[in-house]
C-alpha cells in the first residue's frame, strides 16, 4: 500500500515553462513533506519542503503548494530550466507523532526540453 | 564540509553471500539513516541510528542490520543474498535525529547474481 504517490512516472516540459509536479498522499499523521531531486548515479538532493501548518513555500524558483483537506501536494518550478532534467521524489514523515522516517513516491522523471 | 561518504560504490555478489556497506555522515552529524532503491518499489527506508542507537526501523527482514559507531559511521549487512536484494543503496545523515533536510550519499550499487 503506497502512502506517498507520484502518478506521472514522467513529464516533459519547454524551457522557460513551468513544471508542475504533483504528489498525493494516504496517511493522515504525515506532517512534513519534502521534495528531492536525483540525478543519475548521485544520492538524492534536498529541494525544498514544507510543514503542515503551512499551505504554501517558497524559495527562488521552486515552490511547494501543499493542500492537506485533499492530501495533495505539488512543486512548481518557474521557469524551467535545461538544468531542472532530473528525478524528482516526493517524500512526507510523521514527525508530530515521532515517526521520523521519510516515506518517499516512486518519483518523476522531469525532462525539460531547450 | 565534505558530503556524505559511501564505500563501496559498486559491489556484486552471489546469493547466500553476506555484503557490508559502510558510510561516512558529514562531520557533526549524528543520525544516519540507510534506504533501498529499487525500480519496483522506489526508495525505501531500512533504519535509523543516533547516537550508536537504532531509533526506526523500516519494514525489511531479519537479514538486514545496521550499526553505527562512536563516531557515527555506519555499517549495514545483509546476510543470506537474494536476487531481490539488489538495488541501490543509500545513506543520509542529519544534524539531529529525524528527517530535517537530510544529505544524501552517492549510493551503493549492489548486484547479486
Amino acid at each position: 500500500d503506497q502512502q506517498v504517490k507520484q502518478n506521472s512516472p514522467s513529464l516533459s516540459v519547454q524551457e522557460g515553462r513551468i513544471s508542475i509536479l504533483n504528489c498525493d498522499y494516504t496517511n493522515s499523521m504525515f506532517d512534513y513533506f519534502l521534495w528531492y531531486k536525483k540525478y543519475p548515479a548521485e544520492g538524492p538532493t534536498f529541494l525544498i519542503s514544507i510543514s503542515s501548518i503551512k499551505d504554501k513555500n517558497e524559495d527562488g524558483r521552486f515552490t511547494v503548494f501543499l493542500n492537506k483537506s485533499a492530501k495533495h501536494l505539488s512543486l512548481h518550478i518557474v521557469p524551467s530550466q535545461p538544468g531542472d532534467s532530473a528525478v524528482y521524489f516526493c517524500a512526507a514523515d510523521a514527525s508530530g507523532a515521532g515517526s521520523y522516517q521519510l516515506t518517499f513516491g516512486k518519483g518523476t522523471k522531469l525532462s525539460v526540453i531547450p | 564540509k565534505a558530503g556524505v561518504t559511501q564505500t563501496p560504490r559498486y559491489l556484486i555478489k552471489t546469493r547466500g553471500q553476506q555484503v557490508t556497506l559502510s558510510c561516512s555522515p558529514i562531520s557533526g552529524h549524528r543520525s544516519v539513516s540507510w534506504y533501498q532503491q529499487t525500480p519496483g518499489q522506489g526508495l525505501q527506508f531500512l533504519f535509523e541510528y543516533f547516537s550508536e542507537t537504532q531509533r526506526n526501523k523500516g519494514n525489511f527482514p531479519g537479514r538486514f542490520s545496521g550499526r553505527q559507531f562512536s563516531n557515527s559511521r555506519s555499517e549495514m549487512n545483509v546476510s543470506t543474498l537474494e536476487l531481490g536484494d539488489s538495488a541501490l543503496y543509500l545513506c543520509a545523515s542529519s544534524s539531529r535525529l529525524g528527517t530535517d533536510t537530510q544529505y544524501f550519499g552517492p549510493g551503493t550499487r549492489l548486484t547479486v547474481l
